[in-house]
């Protein structure tokens, strides 16, 4: 079944960076785009970046253009979000998703890994 | 960017009623819209995707349907497991969600 297991989240000062990783498992890594979500506390849903397939296209919200990073590594089933300048308002909890369709890059989320918190505080 | 309403903020309403929740967007994303399901401490839960089709699993209780810019979710009667939030999502015109509705017990 598929899985999807993030890390690397926990409390960091205001302008540091941040590297998240989410462990794929299940199926073909490689053949899908991967997202990252994101969930501020007690607030809604906001998607944040995509990486197609072959991580030959990446697309991120405006919110984060320029500070927020994704990239792939399928040679270890891996998805990553370099995160910098981070800000107060970049605290959430960072989800990891895969894309619905084969080979597509921005469809609807189809699994969703468990989440891992971001706290950006001084 | 295409916005997403949803309505109502919040529903409340008891086991065994119908639920239905709208979501309108700021201008047409066609059939390009889906459902998730959040329940507390969890991760979202695909339901529905281009606008009325059943995700892998999902019970026959929950139905979507509309196309352009309005849209609903119908759960025919709630069952315990269903009170939660529930979003929508387009990919219409890159990718956003609506804010939510809770369905709450009343």
């Amino acid at each position: 079944q598929v899985q999807l297991v993030e890390s690397g989240g926990g409390v960091v000062q205001p302008g540091r960076s941040l590297r998240l990783s989410c462990a794929a498992s299940g199926f073909t890594f490689s053949s899908y785009g991967m997202h990252w979500v994101r969930q501020a506390p007690g607030k809604g849903l906001e998607w944040v970046a995509v990486i197609s397939h072959d991580g030959t296209n990446k697309y991120y919200a405006d919110s984060v253009k320029g500070r927020f990073t994704i990239s792939r590594d399928n040679s270890k089933n891996t998805l990553y979000l370099e995160v910098n300048s981070l800000r107060a308002e970049d605290t959430a909890v960072y989800y990891c998703a895969k894309d619905q369709v084969l080979t597509a890059a921005g469809t609807y989320f189809d699994h969703w890994g468990q989440g891992t918190l971001a706290t950006v505080s001084s | 960017e295409i916005v997403l309403t949803q309505s109502p903020a919040t529903l409340s309403l008891s086991p065994g009623e119908r639920a239905t929740l709208s979501c309108r967007a700021s201008q047409s994303v066609s059939s390009y819209l889906a459902w998730y399901q959040q329940k507390p401490g969890q991760a979202p839960r695909l339901l529905i995707y281009d606008a009325s089709n059943r995700a892998t699993g999902v019970p026959a209780r929950f139905s979507g349907s509309g196309s352009g810019t309005d849209f609903t979710l119908t759960i025919t009667s709630l069952e315990p497991e269903d009170f939660a939030v529930y979003y929508c999502q387009q990919r219409g015109n890159w990718l956003t969600f609506g804010g939510g509705t809770k369905v709450e017990i009343k």
